[in-house]
């Protein structure tokens, strides 16, 4: 079984830029959440993609986007970076079965610099 | 709307001495509660979930969690610390909704003196 990877580890970028970050589902796994994790707080929810569709979204702006492919991999797309975008964004996937709801389980994050 | 509360944001013990690192919740439903833990650079790792069945849920490397519905409290606890065991603690709740997003407490940063 394999886990929840990320790419890239490291990301710089200047305000104004846009960036793509990616993610891969653990195997089997078909939900993929993302979140933001400023210097010193806990993780907040940006949003969910189930079967390629957002599945709900927290409290941010659209310049935060999304998407789900076929194969369950995801991009967390940003654009007109600010620099509040500052921070770890972090992957979690899950499998979704039925009403339940299943555990997330996390990638080990890319860190986003803007200078 | 739920939320979670860490009641300390930095615990100090001895190698060899037990852990409690202290988290409120606040729900509108029966709540689906987490701790999972952060090491430096790397992601966060399920430690223990409670999920509506025994209230003294146990997790891995020795930890454990007593779900109190009338203290809304869910502690982790460990009987004895090990130096593997410093990282930042989170507790979580997860909502209600289709998404069934994570709400995260601020952390609690647990210090292992040798």
């Amino acid at each position: 079984e394999t886990g929840v990877t990320q790419s890239p580890t490291h990301l710089i970028k200047t305000r104004g830029q846009q960036v793509t970050l990616r993610c891969s589902s653990q195997s089997g796994h078909n939900t993929v959440s993302w979140y933001q994790q400023a210097l010193g707080q806990g993780p907040q929810f940006i949003f969910q993609y189930y079967r390629e569709e957002e599945n709900g979204r927290g409290n941010f702006p659209p310049r935060f986007s999304g998407l789900q492919f076929p194969n369950y991999s995801s991009e967390l797309n940003v654009n007109a970076l600010e620099l509040d975008d500052s921070a770890l964004y972090l992957c979690a996937s899950s499998l979704v079965a039925g009403g339940v709801g299943d555990t997330q389980y996390f990638g080990p994050g890319t860190r986003l610099t803007v200078l | 709307a739920q939320s979670v509360t860490q009641l300390d944001s930095h615990v100090s013990v001895s190698e060899g001495t037990p852990v409690l690192l202290r988290c409120n919740y606040s729900s509108s439903y029966s709540p689906s509660l987490f701790w999972y833990v952060q090491h430096p650079n790397k992601g966060l790792q399920l430690l223990l979930k409670y999920t509506s069945a025994a209230t003294l849920v146990k997790g891995i490397n020795g930890f454990e969690a007593e779900f109190k519905k009338s203290e809304t409290s869910f502690h982790l606890t460990k009987p004895s610390a090990h130096m593997s065991d410093a990282a930042e603690y989170f507790c979580v709740v997860r909502g209600p909704g289709s998404a069934r997003q994570l709400t995260f407490g601020s952390g609690t940063q647990l210090t292992v003196l040798p």
